[in-house]
């Protein structure tokens, strides 16, 4: 199983302020990645994932992030971020053909006015 | 459509009783999968299932049984609650294959064992 590391687990930003949160895996085999982001008292909702094919990834409320399998990362980015970005999110990964989700500790984003 | 439903929400235990976690899916989905959630841990996985009447470990397992009885259906029972079995449990599901997309949660049951 892999084993996912979330470099920071607590990350405050003002708000139209630019966030990176970091997410690096073991393993350099074929993977699937993703991002889920928790709001307070909610489950897990899936806010972009890598399967194959362009190594940059976007959801549709502004985030993006980018496989390095080179680095075994896939970082999330977003430009400006809006109070409502704030959440935990979760890095997790799978082996291709396995779909066993391995996850990170998880990063606790608080965007302050 | 409702996705993944967990019941219960939220359960109070006293140390030494049982109880089942019922989890359902009402998108075809082969795969199911148990996970608790606990500060700074993030998602840890109890067991899973690849399909109709099969279930295998995950990380965690120990204090937990599961069945999978039905496609729909995967249920995690806790025989004998422990206070280390306080936690939030999250159930989710899956396709696997070439119409792979992503695992669809439940909103989790918050399970505090006293």
């Amino acid at each position: 199983a892999q084993s996912v590391t979330q470099l920071d687990s607590q990350v405050p930003v003002f708000e139209e302020a630019p966030v990176e949160l970091r997410c690096n895996y073991s393993s350099s085999v074929s993977v699937y990645l993703f991002w889920y982001v928790q709001y307070p008292n909610q489950g897990l909702q899936l806010l972009l994932k890598y399967l194959s094919g362009s190594t940059l990834v976007e959801s549709i409320n502004g985030f993006e992030a980018e496989f390095n399998k080179s680095q075994t990362s896939f970082h999330l980015r977003k430009p400006s971020v809006h109070i409502s970005d704030t959440a935990e999110y979760f890095c997790a990964v799978s082996d291709l053909g396995d779909y066993k989700l391995s996850f990170g500790a998880g990063t606790t984003v608080t965007v302050r006015a | 459509n409702a996705g993944v439903t967990q019941t219960p929400k939220f359960r109070v235990l006293k140390t030494g009783q049982s109880m089942t976690l019922l989890c359902a899916q009402d998108m075809n989905h082969e795969y199911m999968y148990w996970y608790r959630q606990d500060p700074g841990m993030g998602l840890r996985l109890i067991h899973y299932s690849v399909g109709e009447g099969t279930t295998a470990k995950g990380e965690v397992p120990d204090g937990y049984n599961v069945s999978r009885l039905k496609k729909q259906n995967f249920l995690l029972g806790l025989e004998s609650a422990a206070p280390s079995q306080t936690s939030v449990y999250f159930c989710a599901s899956s396709a696997p294959g070439k119409g792979y997309t992503e695992a669809f949660f439940g909103q989790g049951t918050r399970l505090t064992v006293v």
